[in-house]
């Protein structure tokens, strides 16, 4: 069965700073799925960031990437200038070709003024 | 785009009754959708596994009889606690997925009070 551990369970970071949020899993497989998902007080699950295991190239979405670690089995987050608003538990989650989602212990993170 | 609507939000109830939520993909083709269930300061658990025209796949130490899951259409999952309890209050949230290798979408999560 596929791990997901999250060994951070809360972090702050000053605005404008940057963050890196860590996560480590456990698979046998090559092909699968990395993603982070982001949970504000509103408890909506907003996806972040995705990462194909085939792709060596570290994924990117505007303040938001990856360093994706395929043989050390680490894909971490790092936040750039960061902002109130991201505020929130981020859950990072591996999927394995068609199948289900599992689901990190998660990380509180808390952006100060 | 992605879109996925769950309902209702927030629910109270009498311990003994059955509540159903729906979970509604509404402007693509789930054909697959997921129950997760979240007690607070925790991580999402899932319940099951539903594909749209079969039964679902529940995760073990999760009883069939007690969460019901229908999948009848490509864009409706519903489910039904059944004579709920008190310690079946919590936060439960759905996902629906446009096929392989796609991302789940989440559902804004319903609330379960049980008194």
């Amino acid at each position: 069965a596929q791990t997901v551990t999250q060994s951070q369970p809360e972090m702050s970071v000053q605005e404008a700073e940057t963050v890196t949020l860590s996560c480590t899993y456990d698979t046998s497989e090559n092909n699968y799925y990395l993603f982070w998902y982001k949970q504000p007080p509103s408890r909506q699950m907003i996806l972040v960031i995705r990462q194909e295991a085939y792709k060596q190239q570290n994924a990117t979405e505007n303040r938001f990437s990856v360093n994706f670690q395929k043989a050390a089995k680490s894909f971490s987050l790092k936040i750039s200038d960061s902002q109130l608003g991201d505020t929130a538990m981020y859950f990072c989650a591996f999927m394995k070709w068609d199948n289900d989602m599992r689901f990190g212990a998660g990380t509180r993170l808390t952006v100060k003024p | 785009g992605a879109v996925v609507s769950q309902h209702p939000s927030w629910v109270i109830c009498k311990s003994g009754t059955s509540v159903k939520i729906e979970c509604r993909s509404l402007d693509f083709q789930a054909t697959t959708m997921f129950w997760y269930r979240q007690f607070p300061k925790q991580s999402l658990m899932l319940m099951a596994t539903s594909n749209e025209g079969s039964k679902a796949t529940y995760e073990q130490g999760v009883e069939k009889d007690k969460f019901l899951i229908n999948h009848a259409s490509l864009t409706l999952s519903t489910l039904t606690v059944t004579s709920a309890h008190p310690e079946d209050s919590s936060f439960y949230i759905c996902s629906a997925r446009g096929g392989y290798n796609q991302p789940q979408h989440f559902g804004d999560g319903t609330r379960l009070s049980i008194l």
